[in-house]
């Protein structure tokens, strides 16, 4: 198995509900990310995981909670979001993840698009 | 600062037409450089990463120490060459373990 997958591909929740997105991988890969990507822009880092444990977390609201149960599994979870935070999330997998100096390429799964009402 | 940008926002070219995307970084150090593409409605996926030194679909990109610069180019666009290309710098500064930072894109559009 050579993809990220993402589910569920589309949600659309309101400002008081908890949802919970989820990325899986069997590639082995021990670094797993999370990007937010709104229209017609790249891709902004939220955080990383590094052989299970969150290594970065880019000033991120506390409304997104990410969680890594193992190896293959990345969630978001998601509670009292905003209309602001509607946008595509997209889940990333890199062998390593870091530090080792040659090219971690990123691979990216479909993403979820996410509406907020 | 590390930075990466795409200068264009936008560029059309006639089928047949030779094409370049321009990437340009700033980075103390050695880069590590790649590029992704975006199909309507598909996932991000690697285009290119400048330490293999391949082409792939007609692409190459060399990187040019330099001009600090890692441009996309095809000697004959295609139709299916019609999508969002970014160019993507791997930071390891400042306790960034080698997160991507991304360019804002170049929207390359190939007209029949």
């Amino acid at each position: 198995d050579t993809e990220v997958t993402q589910t569920p591909k589309h949600l659309v929740m309101g400002m008081t509900n908890k949802k919970s997105l989820k990325c899986e991988q069997h590639m082995g890969h021990r670094a797993m990310y999370w990007y937010k990507q709104k229209a017609k822009k790249p891709p902004e880092l939220m955080f990383v995981y590094s052989y299970e444990k969150l290594s970065i977390n880019e000033s991120v609201p506390s409304r997104f909670s990410p969680e890594c149960p193992n190896s293959s599994l990345l969630n978001l979870h998601l509670h009292a979001l905003q209309p602001e935070d509607s946008a595509l999330y997209l889940c990333a997998s890199s062998q390593d993840g870091g530090g080792t100096g040659f090219a971690d390429t990123q691979y990216f799964g479909p993403g979820t698009r996410l509406t907020v009402l | 600062a590390q930075r990466v940008t795409q200068p264009e926002k936008l560029l059309s070219v006639f089928k047949g037409a030779p094409v370049e995307l321009k990437c340009n970084y700033s980075y103390s150090g050695s880069p590590e450089l790649f590029w992704y593409v975006q199909y309507s409605r598909q996932r991000l996926q690697l285009l290119l990463r400048h330490i293999s030194r391949e082409s792939i679909k007609g692409f190459t990109a060399d990187l040019n120490k330099g001009e600090t610069s890692f441009h996309l180019k095809k000697p004959f666009a295609q139709e299916e060459d019609s999508a969002m290309y970014y160019c993507a710098l791997r930071d390891f500064k400042g306790g960034s373990q080698g997160n991507l930072i991304f360019g804002k894109g170049t929207k390359l559009s190939v007209k029949p």
